[in-house]
């Protein structure tokens, strides 16, 4: 099955520093990557979308200059929290989604989502 | 615009009696929709997905959706519950645009009893 490896799992650093996360699709090649937030026990808030060769999207309200995205390959999309705060800690989750084969309408290919990185900033 | 809601923010059934968690969707056209389950400090694993071409869908680890345009529902069910099944469950949409974002209901705790 499709697999998305997220990195690291965990992340513990100092306030001020920056911290990049790497999202990458193992068996597939995926255009869209989407980056999440998800605060304890809530569901997913969808922070940017990542496209490959071109500037990420950004949904209201996430500051663009404090979540760097970047997305090179059709492979690999990073996130760097920039100048890191404690209000930045929490659970950032990253999906991408299956080009897919054949025909078919591609909003019915699933996302596949990473493991997650646990970011704490203290 | 495209919405879900799941009914119970916390559902408890004991190890061996049937699953039920309650979606409700909206749409204005034909929906595609999944179930994804998330193991604590885990990403979500995909159970199902509904894309039109069959009303009952059949996922991994013996789930199960039925959609029911009618009654707009895509309830997830599993006869016999397991301790494994213990997780965090997510009914989502697809937004039906270029973006291909995902809705995300507001998820159901599944605790399973022994």
């Amino acid at each position: 099955g499709a697999v998305v490896s997220q990195h690291p799992s965990w992340v513990i650093c100092k306030s001020g520093t920056s911290v990049k996360i790497e999202c990458r699709s193992l068996d597939f090649q995926a255009t869209t990557m989407f980056w999440y937030r998800q605060f304890p026990k809530q569901s997913l808030m969808l922070m940017a979308t990542s496209n490959e060769g071109s500037k990420a999207t950004y949904e209201q309200g996430v500051e663009k200059d404090k979540f760097l995205i970047n997305h090179a390959s059709l492979t690999l999309s990073t996130l760097t929290v920039t100048s890191a705060h404690p209000e930045d800690s929490s659970f950032y989750i990253c999906s991408a989604r299956d080009l897919g084969t054949g025909t078919g309408r591609s909003w019915y290919q699933p996302q596949h989502f990473g493991d997650g990185t646990r970011l704490s900033i203290l | 615009a495209q919405s879900v809601t799941q009914l119970d923010s916390h559902v408890s059934v004991s190890e061996g009696t049937p699953v039920l968690l309650r979606c409700n969707y909206s749409s204005s056209y034909s929906p595609s929709l999944f179930w994804y389950v998330q193991h604590p400090n885990k990403g979500l694993q995909l159970l199902l997905k509904y894309t039109s071409a069959a009303t009952l869908v059949k996922g991994i680890n013996g789930f199960e959706a039925e959609f029911k345009k009618s009654e707009t529902s895509f309830h997830l069910t599993k006869p016999s519950a397991h301790m494994s099944d213990a997780a965090e469950y997510f009914c989502v949409v697809s937004v039906m645009d270029s973006s291909y974002k995902l809705i995300f209901g507001s998820g159901t705790r599944l605790l399973v009893r022994p």
